[in-house]
């Protein structure tokens, strides 16, 4: 069975820094590309970032560009994201998500999601 | 504003069927048979429902069905059950730099 767990989520300041991770199982986390994907409270979908198979591939939505990091350690079947720079508006529930796919290519269909982890960026 | 666009809310009756539609652009939706459905369940995470336009994933019963014309796709459930009552969003490739935009969801209702 495929799961994903996300962890990492906290309330953090504006300005602050967090990174998130997901430990993946029951598939083979090196053959697979994976996601970002968030979700305000009470709102839609918002692609974030994906990384490809091998992580020698990255790529990132503009609201977060420059200030996000994806990664992933495939020894440890983990994926994480390294989130700096954090403002109000990245609060939300994160979810991690696998890739149909193992390139960072399109298209991009998510067929297994993590139930998220929630950022909240307060003062 | 979400890139795709969706009817905030559709409703129909048990056995009824119901469409959800997702406008885009020539970008993304239009240019691309890269279309894929979400179902979300209040609390719980996205399920794939519908990629590649008009694919089923195993499992995932053949009340639903997908469509593209232009740039618009859509979503059809026949036969409405309570448990179809959720969200949905559809997603799509897009060539801006965004590589992926969803719609901002249809709140389905079985009345």
């Amino acid at each position: 069975e495929v799961q994903l767990v996300e962890s990492g989520g906290v309330v953090v300041q504006p300005g602050g820094s967090l990174r998130l991770s997901c430990a993946a199982s029951g598939f083979t986390f090196d053959d697979y590309a994976m996601h970002w994907v968030r979700q305000a409270p009470g709102k839609g979908l918002e692609w974030v970032s994906l990384i490809s198979w091998d992580g020698g591939s990255t790529y990132y939505a503009d609201s977060v560009k420059g200030r996000f990091t994806i990664s992933r350690d495939n020894s440890k079947n983990s994926l994480y994201l390294q989130m700096n720079s954090l403002r109000a508006e990245d609060t939300a529930l994160y979810y991690c998500a696998k890739d149909i796919a193992g390139i960072a290519a399109a298209p991009y269909y998510f067929d297994y999601w993590g139930q998220g982890t929630l950022v909240t960026v307060s003062s | 504003q979400s890139a795709l666009t969706q009817p905030a809310s559709v409703s129909g009756s048990p056995g009824q069927s119901i469409t959800i539609s997702c406008t885009g652009t020539s970008s993304d939706v239009g240019g691309y048979n890269y279309v894929s459905w979400y179902q979300q369940h209040p609390g719980k995470a996205p399920k794939l429902m519908i990629y590649e336009v008009s694919n089923r994933p195993s499992g995932v019963s053949n009340r639903f069905s997908g469509s593209k014309s232009g740039n618009t796709a859509s979503l059809t459930i026949s036969g409405l059950q309570a448990e179809d009552e959720a969200d949905y969003y559809c997603s799509s490739y897009t060539s801006s730099s965004s590589y992926v935009v969803f719609g901002g969801g249809t709140k389905l209702t079985v009345l």
